[in-house]
C-alpha cells in the first residue's frame, strides 16, 4: 500500500539536543515538504524538494535542514534544539506534473523541546 | 502571489446541522482546489478537489464546486455528525507554476459539532 510514514511520532528532549525526524513515502512522488504548525493550526512550509539532489527553503525560516539522497527519503535535521523549535511537524509528497498535483501527508511528528 | 482566505473559526454546530465553510482564493493561473481535514493527532487528509472552473468535489457527505467568477470554493454539508469535528484547510495548486512554491494553504477553519 502506498503511503507516507513519519517517525517518530512524539519525541520530547532537551536543550542543545541534534534531531532528526523521518520521513519516507512509498508512492515514488518527486516532491516532498516539510510544514512546521503552530497551535493555531496554520501550516507554514519550511523546506521542499523537487527530486534527488535538490532541496529549498520555504517561506518560515528555520534553522533546521534536509537532505534528499533517495526519492523516498526525506529528513529534517536541528543540529541543537530549543524549546522555540516545541511544535508539530508535518511532511507530505506530490506527483511533479500531476493534474491537480495533491499533497499527501504523513501523521506528523510533535516535537517537545524542554 | 496566490493566496487563500476561509472564514475564521471556531466553528460550532450541532449534530444534524447544516456546514458551510467559505473559501476564496487568488491565483495567477489556472489552480486546482482542495479541501483537507485534520483529526485530532493526524496529518491532513484530501477529502475533496476540483481541477477547473464548474467542477464539483464531493466525499463522505462534503461537497465543494469550483466558482471561477466568484473565486470561490465553498465547503457544505447537509447534515453534520460529532465525527466531523476537525480542522478544514482550504487549499489550491497552481499548475502554471510547476516549479516553486505552487501549493497555498488557508489558515484553517476549525469546527466542532455538538451531540
Amino acid at each position: 500500500e502506498a503511503d507516507i510514514y513519519q517517525t517518530p511520532r512524539y519525541l520530547v528532549i532537551g536543550t542543545g539536543k541534534k534531531i532528526t525526524l523521518e520521513c519516507s513515502q512509498t508512492m515514488g512522488h518527486d516532491k516532498m515538504y516539510w510544514y512546521q504548525q503552530d497551535p493555531g493550526m496554520e501550516l507554514h512550509l519550511i523546506h521542499y524538494s523537487y527530486g534527488v539532489n535538490s532541496t529549498e527553503k520555504g517561506d518560515l525560516s528555520s534553522e533546521s535542514t534536509v537532505s534528499r539522497i533517495r526519492t523516498e527519503h526525506f529528513p529534517l535535521t536541528l543540529e541543537s534544539a530549543r524549546p522555540s523549535h516545541t511544535s508539530q511537524y508535518l511532511c507530505a509528497s506530490s506527483d511533479l506534473g500531476g493534474l491537480a498535483e495533491e499533497q499527501f501527508f504523513g501523521p506528523g511528528t510533535r516535537l517537545t523541546v524542554l | 502571489g496566490d493566496s487563500v482566505t476561509q472564514m475564521e473559526g471556531p466553528v460550532t454546530l450541532s449534530e444534524e446541522a447544516f456546514l458551510t465553510i467559505n473559501c476564496t482564493y487568488t491565483a495567477t493561473g489556472y489552480p486546482s482546489l482542495f479541501w483537507y481535514v485534520q483529526y485530532p493527532g493526524e496529518g491532513l487528509q484530501l477529502l475533496l478537489k476540483a481541477t477547473k472552473a464548474d467542477d464539483k468535489g464531493s466525499n463522505k457527505g462534503f461537497e465543494a464546486t469550483y466558482r471561477k467568477e466568484t473565486t470561490s470554493f465553498h465547503l457544505e454539508k447537509g447534515s453534520v455528525q460529532v465525527s466531523d469535528s476537525a480542522v478544514y484547510f482550504c487549499a489550491l495548486s497552481d499548475r502554471s507554476r510547476a516549479y516553486g512554491q505552487n501549493f497555498v494553504f488557508g489558515p484553517g477553519t476549525r469546527l466542532s459539532v455538538l451531540p
